[in-house]
This record gives structure tokens, sequence and C-alpha cells, in this order.
């Protein structure tokens, strides 16, 4: 089946720019989280939910960062105000939500930040 | 807090030697989930393995095997003839035992890199 996909694969915006990133789960995993990844290290955790309700935050750098996901499929990550240290690739990654838990990544979105 | 550290930053070997992917991590919890992932130059994170904290049977999946030991909080990763298309970086993550979803506390990875 298809797995997790997310838009834009890639992003360049202005600094101060509002940015919006698209994750779309596989089908029928009820959990999904965000990850931000700086080159040449390990992904870093930022959100999950479980359905719709967000059940972890505690990643989010700051107030420009939310997430959502309104009807417990599809995902929105926003940044607003964009900053030049927001470049990073953003990874999406959905499981199900019984054991054994394991996460499966999307391709990541590359956003930068000029 | 929970932390997996690599320190193997980057490893070269020449085709079909043997290598080793180190990973230990720190966690106060007795029960957790360690985790490898691949990331071959195109950039996609790939699952390979889960363990439960449970269960320290080494495994084995054609070339590869994992060694889980507790008491030294390790969990490492072989590659048995290694091939050039294991090129990779290669994470290490944990996860808490909660009985719901969890988050994956990554290492800094291992950078692979096998010649002819």
């Amino acid at each position: 089946g298809a797995g997790v996909s997310q838009s834009p694969r890639y992003k360049v915006t202005k600094r101060g720019q509002d940015v919006a990133l698209r994750c779309d789960p596989i089908s029928g995993h009820v959990s999904l989280y965000w990850y931000r990844q700086a080159l040449g290290q390990g992904p870093e955790f930022l959100t999950y939910f479980n359905y719709e309700a967000q059940q972890d935050k505690s990643g989010l750098p700051n107030d420009r960062f939310s997430a959502e996901r309104p009807e417990g499929s599809i995902s929105t990550l926003t940044i607003q105000r964009t900053e030049q240290r927001d470049s990073a690739m953003y990874r999406c990654a959905s499981s199900t939500d019984r054991g054994p838990y394991e996460q499966y990544f999307g391709p990541g979105t590359r956003l930068t930040v000029t | 807090a929970q932390k997996v550290t690599q320190a193997q930053t980057e490893i070269s070997v020449v085709e079909k030697e043997d290598v080793t992917l180190d990973c230990v991590y720190e966690t106060r919890d007795t029960t957790y989930y360690l985790f490898w992932y691949k990331q071959p130059p195109s950039g996609e994170l790939v699952f390979l393995i889960r363990r439960n904290s449970f269960d320290e049977q080494n495994e084995i999946s054609g070339r590869y095997s994992w060694n889980f030991q507790k008491s030294t909080s390790s969990f490492n990763f072989t590659i048995t003839a290694s091939q050039v298309v294991d090129s990779a970086v290669y994470f290490c993550a944990l996860s808490r035992e909660t009985g719901t979803a969890s988050k994956l506390t990554f290492g800094t990875g291992t950078r692979l890199q096998v010649t002819l």
C-alpha cells in the first residue's frame, strides 16, 4: 500500500514568511509524528497526534510552530514568521496505536529559509 | 531523560568486510523499545528492526544481526559481508513503553561507506 507522503518535497521561503507543511499518513495509522532533522544529525521529535488529539507538543521549539490534524488523518505543520534557523528537513511518520509501534517515515520536506 | 549515543561518526570498509555499528542508550525506564533505521543517499528513513527491552535474544536477518545487551545498555548492529548498497547513515533510536504511541529519541547516526 501507499506509504507516508509529504508535500511539498522542497520549500524555499524568505525570512518572515509563513509556511505550511503537509503530511498524509499510511491508511489506518492513527498515530502521527513530526520530527525535524538538521544536517548531520538524527531526527528530533516535535509533536505527535493520536487521531485528531495532539498528545505531546513538547518538542516544538517555540510558539511560531504549530500543528493540527483536524480529521485524524492529514496533518499540517505550520511555521510562522520563518527564520533562517528553521531551515531543516521536516519529517513525518505514522504508526498504529497498538504495539509494536514501528514508525514509518515519509520522504520529508526540505525547508530552506533565505 | 532518554539519550542515545552513536560514538562512531563515520566508518569506511571494503566490500565483503564485516562491520559493527555501536549504539549505547540511557533511560530510567525499565521497559522500552530500541530501533535501527537506515538512511540511504536518497534520504528516506527506512525501518530495520525494533527490539523490546524484555527480549535480549540476538536477532539475525540475512546479513544483518543485532546484539542487545541490557547490562551494558547497548544495542549493536552488525552487517556481515558488507556490500556497496549498504552505504548509508544508520540511526539507532529509543522509545518509552507507554502502552500507546511514543516518540523516538535518535542518536546522531553513523555514516557507513562501503567501497569496492
